[in-house]
């Protein structure tokens, strides 16, 4: 079946560094796309979502772009801090209400 | 800031045994869910629950689940006969329409052990 997926499991960055980490979909009719933070021991955190309709999104510190063309969402952390150090998921959903789907989940990892 | 709360974080319990998790989604939400994540795999949808029934619902989601809101503000998972393969952390999350519906909030999660 049609699933999100992210295309590296780790990314290992000195602190004050900017990250990306990628994430690659398969359904052309998912309209909606979210990024979240899971700390070790709790519960997924929203980050940031982003429509369909756009390809740019900023955030405190974060961007999101979505490129429809390649089914291609990044998610961009300006200035990594250790506090940032976490499992980042990609989840997408095709209309509101309707189950998020989750990607595999990229382990960021912040060195001072 | 409002949260999800689900209790309990940790239970540990026999194959066949049955398992309520319980949670108390944000109150002005609408729409809750119950997610799973096996231990170091990604997070999982169980089931979507919206107008006191079921909106949608996964594979996972066989007739050994059930979901129910007994009052108004509780939302609980029962798992009827446990079986190893269900060892797993629970999330629940809800949403409401006023910030977009699909932007969900999710607990700490209850990690559910069988033996």
């Amino acid at each position: 079946g049609e699933s999100v997926g992210l295309h590296l499991p780790t990314l290992s960055v000195q602190e004050g560094d900017n990250s990306i980490i990628n994430c690659a979909y398969s359904n052309s009719a998912s309209d909606y796309f979210i990024w979240y933070k899971q700390e070790s021991g709790k519960g997924p955190q929203f980050i940031i979502d982003i429509r369909s309709n756009m390809d740019k999104r900023q955030g405190q510190r974060v961007t999101v772009l979505l490129n429809k063309t390649v089914k291609h969402l990044s998610l961009q952390i300006a200035a990594t801090q250790p506090g940032d150090s976490a499992v980042y998921f990609c989840a997408e959903s095709d209309q509101a209400g309707t189950a998020l789907i989750f990607g595999k989940g990229t382990t960021l990892s912040v060195s001072s | 800031e409002p949260e999800v709360t689900q209790t309990p974080s940790h239970q540990v319990t026999q194959m066949g045994q049955e398992v309520i998790l319980r949670c108390v989604p944000i109150s002005n939400h609408l729409y809750f869910y119950w997610y799973r994540q096996i231990l170091g795999q990604k997070v999982e949808f169980l089931v979507s629950f919206y107008n006191n029934e079921i909106s949608e619902k996964s594979e996972i989601f066989d007739d050994q689940f059930s979901v129910e809101r007994p009052d108004g503000s509780n939302f609980t998972l029962k798992i009827r006969s446990t079986k190893l393969e269900d060892s797993a952390m629970y999330f629940c999350a809800s949403s409401d329409e006023g910030s977009g519906a699909n932007v969900l909030t999710f607990g700490a999660g209850s990690r559910l052990t069988v033996l």
